[in-house]
């Protein structure tokens, strides 16, 4: 069982579609995050979710809006997405007290059409 | 605001040849710094960090990353590079949590590493 799981792998969605990005982490960990992998570009906070409730939004579109249901938990839910959305979306965890460093999951690779 | 950046987009390196890839950052405090590495479908590899203490830190893959706080710089190296070393590198910065609040990382472009026989 890998430390953080993200399902699913692979999403191909149509602008009018609802879809949800789901995460899951097994190392006890209290903040979840995400983040979005654009080609060319570095990558972009969404997301964070200490001890379950939202502490940073950076101005992400409302067509993205995320869930953390606990804290093993968190969703990414889509609607209306555009093409420049397509991108690999990648879930992390962690402590929030302590050095800050990141576990990832391996990421949702999403596509627009 | 904290930012990182990774001055070479590409390298090319011959296999067995040793490697070296630049990080600065710019934190107005001791930051903490991270190297993470990521091939190509998969989510992103720790390979070593630096909270303090010695500058130069030991990671995994036979990689270490020297902090030089004069330059604003964690580089980072490799004597010797196999094939399997091909991928795409990442600096990163975090701050210092207070209050148990999470900032995430503030990371790097990357730099895309090629391995020539």
């Amino acid at each position: 069982e890998t430390g953080v799981t993200q399902t699913p792998r692979h999403l191909v969605m149509g602008m009018t579609n609802k879809k949800s990005l789901k995460c899951e982490q097994h190392l006890g960990h209290n903040a979840m995050y995400w983040y979005k992998q654009s080609a060319k570009k570095p990558l972009e906070l969404m997301f964070v979710y200490s001890l379950e409730e939202r502490v940073e939004n950076n101005s992400v579109p409302s067509r993205f809006s995320p869930e953390c249901p606990n804290s093993s938990h968190l969703f990414l839910h889509l609607h209306t997405l555009q093409p420049e959305d397509s991108a690999l979306y990648l879930c992390a965890s962690s402590q929030p007290t302590g050095s800050g460093e990141l576990f990832f999951g391996e990421g949702s690779r999403l596509t627009v059409l | 605001a904290q930012s990182v950046t990774q001055p070479d987009i590409h390298i090319t390196v011959s296999e067995g040849a040793s490697l070296e890839l630049r990080c600065n950052y710019s934190y107005g405090a001791t930051p903490y710094l991270f190297w993470y590495v990521q091939s190509p479908g998969q989510g992103l590899q720790l390979l070593l960090k630096y909270f303090s203490g010695d500058t130069l830190v030991q990671g995994i893959k036979g990689f270490e990353a020297e902090f030089k706080r004069s330059q604003s710089s964690f580089n980072l190296r490799k004597p010797s590079v196999h094939w399997s070393d091909a991928a795409e590198y990442f600096c990163a910065v975090g701050a210092r949590w207070t209050g148990g609040g999470a900032d995430g990382l503030t990371f790097g472009k990357g730099t895309h590493l090629i391995i020539q026989p």
